[in-house]
Order: C-alpha cells, then structure tokens, then sequence
C-alpha cells in the first residue's frame, strides 16, 4: 500500500513564498502529483513528477527526489486566490493515485 | 468537452432510502474513477473502471455499495440502504491514462451527500 505525509496546516504572506512538502512510502513508485482543491470545489490538477528535478508552471513549482521518497509544491508570488488545499498524490504499479490527507493553505495580507 | 459532469450536485437522504449517484466522463477518457471525500479520511478510492470495466472495487467499503458503467459516457454509484456514516462528498474522475501524468485526473464537481 501507500501512505503520504504532509503538513495539515499552512499560512503565509500575500507576495511571499511557500513550500508545501510530501513524503510518501510505496512499494513502487510511478509519480507524484499535485493537486489544488478550493473550499466546496473540486480536485484540479497542478503538476506532475516522473522523475527527479523541478518541474515549473508559472508560478507553480514542484520538486521530487525518489532516493528520499519526497517532493515539494513550491507557490511563488502568492495571491490572496492560492488559498486552497493542496493534495500530493502518489501510485503504485497498475494503481489509480492515492491522495494525501491535504494541506490547507491560507493567504493572508 | 463540458468536463466530468456529475449530479445530482446535493443529496438528502433518510437512513434506508437508496441513493443513485451519477457522472458522465470526459468523452474519450479510457478511466473513470470514484472517490469519496471526508475530514476524517480524505480522498479514498471506492472503484475504477477501465474502458467500462471494473477493474478495483476494492475500496467499497461494504455490499452496500455498488458501482456500474454501461457505457463509456455514464457511471453511477449506488447506495442501499443508505446510514448516515455514508454522508460525505462523492467525485467522479476520469482519466486518460491511469498514471496521472499529463493533463492529470478531472475530476467532476462532486455530490454532496446527507444522510439523515
């Protein structure tokens, strides 16, 4: 099976920077993904890792590195509108993906 | 393409009554996925189907539930009977590949279920 670790909590600045971390235990391992999800909203695709390095998409960045079993989302320029829960997701060989808990990111001024 | 369309948007239901959830798939994806959401548990797999075939029903979580796809453009989720435990936001998904790389799953805007 696979199990996913990541911050429940996270609050930060308007303008500023976040990383959101996601460490995760499976017996294989075939990406990782992000996903953003607002309040009352539905799960929206971010990003997805393959393999190791920075992935990035405007503002959106996101890291793995599969010798440690970790990724990260990093949000630059943050806006009042990223505040949202974020999602790692991971899968094994044949498997549909398993989400994290979430973390819920607020923005504030 | 609409996206994934799901309905109905709310549900309130007694304790018993059976409850039909539907989802219509985004047109050419090979994958449709039901999840349930709760704070409790998060996002939970209930069943897969690939090219309207049930490949994992593993995370049902009892012979209440039940899951069909016809066709490649419709999939319901029943209940029966429905408890209250069963109250939470159901979504449908849909993919094109199963490894989520690419453009990812779409997911529908959800059913929220009460059971009362």
């Amino acid at each position: 099976g696979q199990s996913l670790e990541q911050p429940s909590e996270v609050t930060a600045v308007e303008g500023a920077i976040v990383q959101i971390n996601c460490t995760y235990q499976t017996s294989g391992f075939y990406g990782l993904s992000w996903y953003q999800q607002h309040d009352g909203g539905a799960p929206t695709f971010l990003s997805y890792n393959g393999l190791d390095g920075l992935e990035e998409t405007g503002r959106f960045s996101s890291f793995l590195s599969r010798s440690d079993s970790y990724g990260y989302l990093l949000l630059q320029e943050l806006q009042m509108k990223d505040s949202a829960s974020y999602f790692c997701a991971v899968r094994d060989e044949g498997t549909p993906l398993v989400f994290g808990k979430g973390t819920r990111l607020s923005v504030i001024a | 393409d609409a996206g994934v369309i799901q309905s109905p948007r709310h549900e309130v239901t007694e304790m018993g009554q059976e409850v039909t959830l539907r989802c219509k798939p985004i047109s050419g994806h090979d994958y449709l996925f039901w999840y349930r959401q709760t704070m409790m548990r998060g996002l939970e797999l209930l069943i897969y189907f690939n090219n309207n075939v049930p490949i994992d029903d593993s995370g049902m979580p009892e012979d209440r539930f039940s899951a069909k796809m016809p066709n490649a453009s419709f999939s319901n989720l029943k209940i029966q009977p429905s408890e209250p435990r069963d109250s939470a936001v159901y979504f449908c998904a849909s993919s094109l590949v199963i490894t989520g790389s690419g453009y990812g799953y779409t997911f529908g805007s959800g059913t929220r279920l009460t059971v009362v």
